[in-house]
């Protein structure tokens, strides 16, 4: 059964820090793995999707890159707004249309 | 109308009632979601449909029924719940590739938090 974790659980960083959000998942016969957004009581914003044959993703002050061998992800955030302020979530799609979500990063930026 | 719309947004309920969620995109997409999200727990995916058909039931209680009468509305009818169903029921769709059970990116609705008394 496949398993994705997310480290830190939660991160506190002063504005224009730049910052890392990891992401790690059990079974490497994905699809594509997707990095979300989600503010307090709201639905997931999606941020950034790399395919299984891809290593990065870029958008604006974003960058994920994927190493499925290893089962791992990050989710970079260059020079980080009060903004980003949210929690940060990563997903890896199975067969069967199958989105498995990890518990997510609350990431604070404090201006 | 764009993206992926649900209603209502809040709803509160005893358990002997029946009510039921709804779900509407306007992506032109043909793979629709049913997740919930209880608090600190990850997404759990309910069911998913393909071109209108259920490919996937993840173990969801029968309390909890799906209707996906087109590929642009989905909805989860509810009846008998119980208080640790109360959470936020989120609604997505992609576009799934026919006779592929594999899809791209996934679009979310803001949800539907639902209180069980």
């Amino acid at each position: 059964k496949q398993e994705v974790t997310q480290i830190p659980a939660a991160l506190s960083v002063p504005e224009g820090e730049n910052l890392v959000l990891n992401c790690s998942f059990t079974d490497s016969a994905i699809y594509n793995l997707q990095w979300f957004r989600q503010d307090p009581g709201k639905g997931l914003t999606s941020l950034l999707l790399i395919q299984s044959s891809q290593r990065e993703q870029t958008s604006g002050r974003l960058n994920a890159s994927l190493d499925k061998s290893s089962g791992r992800s990050t989710l970079y955030i260059a020079a980080s707004q009060p903004g980003d302020s949210a929690t940060y979530l990563c997903a890896v799609m199975e067969y069967g249309n199958k989105l498995v979500f990890g518990a997510g990063t609350i990431l604070r930026v404090k201006s | 109308e764009t993206g992926v719309t649900q209603t209502p947004r809040h709803l509160v309920m005893g358990m002997t009632n029946k009510k039921s969620l709804k779900c509407e995109q306007h992506l032109g997409h043909n793979a629709m979601y049913w997740y919930k999200q209880s608090a600190k727990k990850p997404l759990e995916l309910m069911f998913v449909y393909n071109f209108k058909e259920q490919t996937e039931n993840n173990s969801v209680p029968s309390r909890f029924s799906p209707e996906c009468p087109n590929s642009s509305h989905l909805f989860l009818h509810l009846h008998t719940l119980q208080p640790e169903d109360s959470a936020l029921y989120l609604c997505a769709s992609s576009q799934g590739l026919a006779g592929e059970l594999r899809t791209g990116e996934l679009f979310f609705g803001e949800g539907s938090r639902l209180t069980v008394l």
